[in-house]
């Protein structure tokens, strides 16, 4: 199956830093995702990015399918932003279904 | 607003005594997924449906079922939860093929 690495695995940072997280993963992909997974466990969505760049305020994501690795981008650091970052990707099932492959993910930590 | 809605957000059982977890969803999305995500860890598929087709991972414990009793509604059953099958699991929702899953807020469990 496919691998995805994230790095780094933990990232300590003061407010208004930026800050570039990496995922590598193992074969071509038409599906990935970076996610947010707030205090409660939430899996909040950030972007759907296959390939190409976008933006959404302070955070903006790349992925580069050809070379197989994706970066998602924080400026301007705030301490809501504290919490584990995760990249998935696709992996196919059958049927047309696809499971999402995780990385272990970035601990962010934002201090004030 | 159109969403992934879990309950109980956090549930508390015995060892041995069945539990069921439920996932509704207003996207009327073909695919359902249940994951399971243990502490400091990143989340696993359990089993999904496609509409109504039902596929379950090969390493999924027979321990757990599910059910789909109509495009809205799956549900998670724990037959006979032990102490490793503390973890949040998380129910998630997609059009099917490469697009983009959406996820509801989890529900914590605990056995005790």
């Amino acid at each position: 199956g496919i691998q995805v690495e994230q790095s780094p695995p933990d990232l300590i940072l003061q407010e208004g830093a930026n800050s570039t997280l990496r995922c590598n993963f193992s074969d071509s992909v038409n599906n990935l995702q970076w996610f947010h997974q707030n205090p409660w466990g939430q899996l909040i969505n950030l972007f759907y990015i296959p390939s190409g760049t976008k933006q959404n305020g302070r955070l903006s994501a790349t992925t580069v399918a050809t070379e197989r690795y994706s970066l998602l981008y924080i400026s301007s650091s705030q301490t809501t932003d504290s919490g584990v970052y995760f990249c998935a990707v696709g992996e196919p099932l059958g049927q047309g279904a696809q499971k999402l492959v995780f990385g272990q993910g970035t601990r962010l930590t934002i201090n004030p | 607003d159109a969403m992934v809605i879990q309950n109980p957000r956090y549930q508390v059982t015995q060892f041995g005594k069945p539990v069921t977890l439920s996932c509704s969803q207003t996207l009327n999305h073909n695919v359902m997924y249940w994951y399971q995500q243990k502490s400091s860890q990143a989340p696993k598929l359990l089993f999904h449906y496609y509409d109504k087709d039902f596929n379950n991972e090969a390493d999924t414990p027979d321990n757990f079922q599910s059910r789909r009793p109509n495009t809205s509604f799956c549900f998670l059953d724990i037959r006979s939860p032990g102490l490793g099958d503390t973890a949040m699991y998380l129910c998630a929702t997609s059009r099917g093929g490469s697009t983009e899953a959406f996820f509801g807020q989890g529900t914590r469990l605990t056995v005790v």
